[in-house]
């Protein structure tokens, strides 16, 4: 079976500051995909990065990377310069033989 | 614009009635997905879809049943069976089965009274 943990329900970050989310997950798998979604309060499930088992180097899309460390089955996801759009629900997901969701993290940055 | 679309975005119902949620998607997508969110739980699959006229259970699949007669369309009936309607639905979808990212629609947030 696979799991995805996401061990903080809630964060808050101060504007322009760096977050970092957490994210561990569980699987005998060996080739899977990694992703991060943002779902803000419009509730529209936005894609923010994905991350391939097989490449070592971490993703980065613009403001947002992952650190991803396979070994420890770990992949949090750094957003830097946080702005009040940041504000959201994020969601760890798993892709191995099905797609496993964590249960999210809500961030909230403020002014 | 290609995407997908999911109506009504509210919905209501009374208890013992069946209720279809509709998704369509004009992204010549192969897989189609319904997920239902509850809060603190994240998502959860309830069906999906790899091609036209075959579908298969995801983890919560009790109470609900689908179709897919076209490739643009995959409804979900929510039946008087399912215990606890009441929740926020999305419907997903991508271009194969395996190693691509899922597309979201806007979901359906029904409730059940």
């Amino acid at each position: 079976a696979q799991t995805v943990t996401q061990s903080q329900p809630e964060m808050s970050v101060q504007e322009a500051e760096t977050v970092t989310l957490s994210c561990t997950y569980d699987t005998s798998e060996s080739n899977y995909y990694l992703f991060w979604y943002k779902q803000p309060p419009s509730r529209q499930m936005i894609l923010v990065i994905r991350q391939e088992a097989y490449k070592q180097q971490n993703a980065t899309e613009n403001r947002f990377s992952v650190n991803f460390q396979k070994a420890a089955k770990s992949f949090s996801l750094k957003i830097s310069d946080s702005q009040l759009g940041d504000t959201a629900m994020y969601f760890c997901a798993f892709l191995g033989y099905k797609l496993t969701f964590g249960k999210g993290t809500l961030l909230t940055v403020n002014p | 614009d290609g995407g997908i679309t999911q109506s009504p975005k509210y919905l209501f119902r009374k208890e013992g009635q069946n209720v279809t949620l509709s998704c369509e998607q004009n992204l010549n997508h192969d897989a189609m997905y319904w997920y239902r969110q509850d809060p603190g739980q994240g998502l959860r699959l309830i069906y999906y879809s790899q091609i036209v006229n075959d579908f298969q259970k995801g983890d919560i699949a009790e109470g609900y049943s689908v179709s897919r007669e076209k490739k643009e369309s995959f409804p979900l009936t929510v039946t008087s069976a399912q215990k606890n309607p009441t929740a926020f639905y999305l419907c997903a979808s991508t271009p194969g089965a395996g190693t691509y990212e899922q597309y979201f629609g806007p979901g359906t947030r029904l409730t059940v009274t």
